[in-house]
């Protein structure tokens, strides 16, 4: 079945760090692919998005590029803050119509000092 | 502030009780989805409801069950708790019922079985 592989955290970087944070992802044909990202104690918020093959997701100085050819969306920031010490999950959506749910990978710990 | 309502925040209960989730979609939307967070299980889909009609089913449990109001509005009903039942409860809400539309998601419902 279509799953996401996420890299193991947590991620410990300095104010200003580069951030890649790997996921990559087994489905059959053209899943959505997503970044959601967690704070304490809060719901998930989208962070990112792309539907389809080369499209680049970004937000917030985030970004993720849709690669079939290695079926990856790895998230990257080129300069991390405290404030974005969070849980990151990366999840897709299949592209059958009947199932729509998201399938998350485990989440990535960033935890960032200053 | 996604749009997304959940009621209550907090949820404590003993073993084999009844308690009953509640979820506002956002404004528009029609989807209802819900997912159960654990620290053993990840993020896990549990049930997609669209136009209060059930849509998708996950990996929901025989006691759990839920349902769309013509509100829109659905309820999560978890009955027979175990203390495994543990975890946050979270909906989201998205405007379509197929794949690769966008999620949103509420703050949760942390339910402690004791």
């Amino acid at each position: 079945g279509d799953s996401v592989t996420q890299m193991e955290g947590p991620v410990t970087l300095s104010e200003e760090a580069f951030l890649t944070i790997n996921c990559t992802y087994t489905a059959t044909g053209y899943p959505s692919l997503f970044w959601y990202v967690q704070y304490p104690g809060e719901g998930l918020q989208l962070l990112l998005k792309a539907t389809k093959a080369d499209d680049k997701g970004s937000n917030k100085g985030f970004e993720a590029t849709y690669r079939k050819e290695t079926t990856s969306f790895h998230l990257e920031k080129g300069s991390v803050q405290v404030s974005d010490s969070a849980v990151y999950f990366c999840a897709l959506s299949p592209q059958n119509q009947a199932g729509t749910a998201l399938i998350f990978g485990k989440g990535t710990t960033l935890s960032v000092s200053s | 502030d996604s749009g997304v309502t959940q009621t209550p925040k907090h949820l404590i209960t003993a073993t084999g009780q009844r308690v009953t989730l509640r979820c506002s979609p956002r404004s528009g939307d029609l989807s209802v989805y819900w997912y159960q967070q654990s620290l053993d299980q990840g993020l896990q889909f549990l049930i997609q409801y669209y136009n209060g009609e059930e849509r998708a089913k996950g990996n929901i449990l025989e006691r759990f069950s839920a349902q769309q109001f013509p509100d829109l509005h659905s309820e999560l009903n978890l009955s027979s708790l175990e203390l495994g039942d543990s975890a946050l409860y979270f909906c989201a809400s998205s405007v379509g019922g197929g794949g690769g539309y966008e999620q949103y998601f509420g703050p949760g419902t942390r339910l402690t079985v004791t």
